[in-house]
């Protein structure tokens, strides 16, 4: 079955360090890829999202890198502060619908 | 612009009773929403796809009988979750597609609790 995977264990960074948090997605290619912050109770927000003839795009201090032939993508926080601390949820496409990671915790230490 | 509103925030409710969620695309018409369902440290389920005017298409697994959503106009979807069990208990996102259909927009969820 089609699968979006994170690393469910918890990253834990120094404050002004670089993030960098992985999606994998397996069985199946989907058109594009997005990327979403969640804080504890509250519903995902958007961050960005990558189109899979997109290489790598980039949004302030967020940059997301889309690679079909390693089939993941890679979301990196430069600078990271330690209100960057959330859940990062991945999610593919499928058809009209979205298939979410298991996100992976971000936590920055000051 | 894009906001989607959700209610209650969070409720709690008895065995055997009913619950009825509400989802509201504030400033934009959506015509097709989703639900989705989130326990503790895990993904986001999707449960069904909601659009106005129709039925709506639940997800395998998901009981239709159990979990009623009407999508009745283009700002506004209802779940309600019918003789719910403690099993129930969980949280419920919504979200409402915009004009693209990669743009969705998360509601804050609702936390149900089935004592």
């Amino acid at each position: 079955s089609q699968k979006i995977e994170q690393n469910s264990e918890a990253l834990n960074i120094q404050e002004g360090k670089t993030a960098t948090l992985t999606c994998n997605y397996t069985n199946y290619s989907p058109a594009y890829l997005q990327w979403y912050r969640q804080d504890p109770g509250r519903g995902p927000v958007f961050l960005l999202l990558i189109r899979e003839n997109e290489k790598e795009k980039r949004k302030e201090r967020l940059k997301v890198t889309f690679d079909t032939t390693l089939k993941q993508s890679l979301f990196h926080i430069t600078a990271s502060q330690p209100a960057d601390s959330a859940t990062y949820l991945c999610a593919g496409n499928q058809g009209g619908k979205l298939i979410f990671g298991q996100g992976t915790e971000l936590s920055v230490k000051p | 612009g894009a906001v989607v509103s959700q209610h209650p925030s969070w409720v709690i409710c008895k065995s055997g009773t009913s619950v009825k969620i509400e989802c509201r695309s504030l400033d934009f018409q959506a015509t097709t929403m989703f639900w989705y369902r989130q326990f503790p440290k895990q993904s986001l389920m999707l449960m069904a796809t909601s659009n106005e005017g129709s039925k709506a298409t639940y997800e395998q697994g998901v009981e239709k009988d159990k979990f009623l959503i009407n999508h009745a106009s283009l700002t506004l979807s209802t779940l309600t979750v019918t003789s719910a069990h403690p099993e129930d208990s969980s949280f419920y996102i919504c979200s409402a597609q915009g004009l693209a259909a990669y743009e969705q927009y998360f509601g804050p969820g609702t936390r149900l609790t089935v004592t």
